[in-house]
């Protein structure tokens, strides 16, 4: 497809499980970021991919959260062990040209929903 | 970091109307400003993109504005309609190529 893709579009888990969310960002774009959106709060950054640079991480919110981008294309947002504050919206984006004065606007998946019981 | 403040409250304007939220932001000015629109359940979408030597832009209905003394943004739709019922969020870049977003501005269009 063209847009950025992402599943599953809902989960539901019991607290203490592990929870592997994808995305398919657009091809040819270099830059994939994972944000969080909680009920009634704004997108809030978890983590950045650019090219075949280290991530930065600097957003995600304890150890339990990892991802990983094989390839320079998917990405696989792991949560481990979670928790009912994990639940929340998981939304990817990737970008052409992050930081640019003309593309720098991010392109959006619809989003994972994630409920953690 | 930045500090992005967005109106929690939703703005109810009748069909035809021009509805004008407000972005307002602390510390260092960006080099740019995004304005998204995000429909339930949806994820966000790219409208308007200004710079900072920019005063202002525009889309079919849409103008923003950007006043980097004031450190705010305004984003105006003019003639709305209902379909423009939706929530906008404003995003700042900062650091290294992350962007910050607002919890958002929720607009309802009366018919």
């Amino acid at each position: 497809g063209a847009g950025v893709s992402q599943s599953p579009s809902n989960k539901v888990t019991e607290k203490g499980k592990d929870v592997e969310l994808r995305c398919d960002p657009i091809s040819g774009h270099t830059a994939l970021y994972w944000y969080r959106q909680s009920l009634g709060q704004g997108l809030e950054f978890l983590i950045y991919f650019q090219g075949n640079s280290a991530p930065d991480k600097s957003g995600l919110p304890s150890d339990r959260f990892s991802a990983e981008r094989t390839g320079g294309s998917v990405s696989t947002l792991t949560i481990q062990r979670t928790q009912q504050e994990d639940s929340a919206v998981y939304l990817c984006a990737s970008s052409l040209n992050p930081g640019g004065a003309n593309t720098g606007e991010l392109f959006f998946g619809e989003g994972s929903r994630l409920t953690v019981l | 970091s930045q500090k992005i403040e967005q109106n929690s409250e939703a703005l109810n304007i009748q069909e035809g109307k021009t509805a004008t939220l407000t972005c307002n932001y602390t510390n260092y000015s960006p080099a740019y400003l995004q304005w998204y629109r995000q429909d339930p359940g949806r994820g966000p979408v790219f409208l308007l993109l200004i710079r900072e030597n920019e005063k202002e832009k525009r889309k079919e209905r849409l103008k923003v504005t950007f006043d980097t003394t004031l450190k705010q943004s305004l984003f105006h739709i003019t003639a709305s309609q209902p379909a423009d019922s939706a929530t906008y969020l404003c995003a700042l870049p900062y650091g290294n190529n992350r962007l910050a977003f607002g919890k958002g501005n929720q607009v309802v269009v009366i018919p």
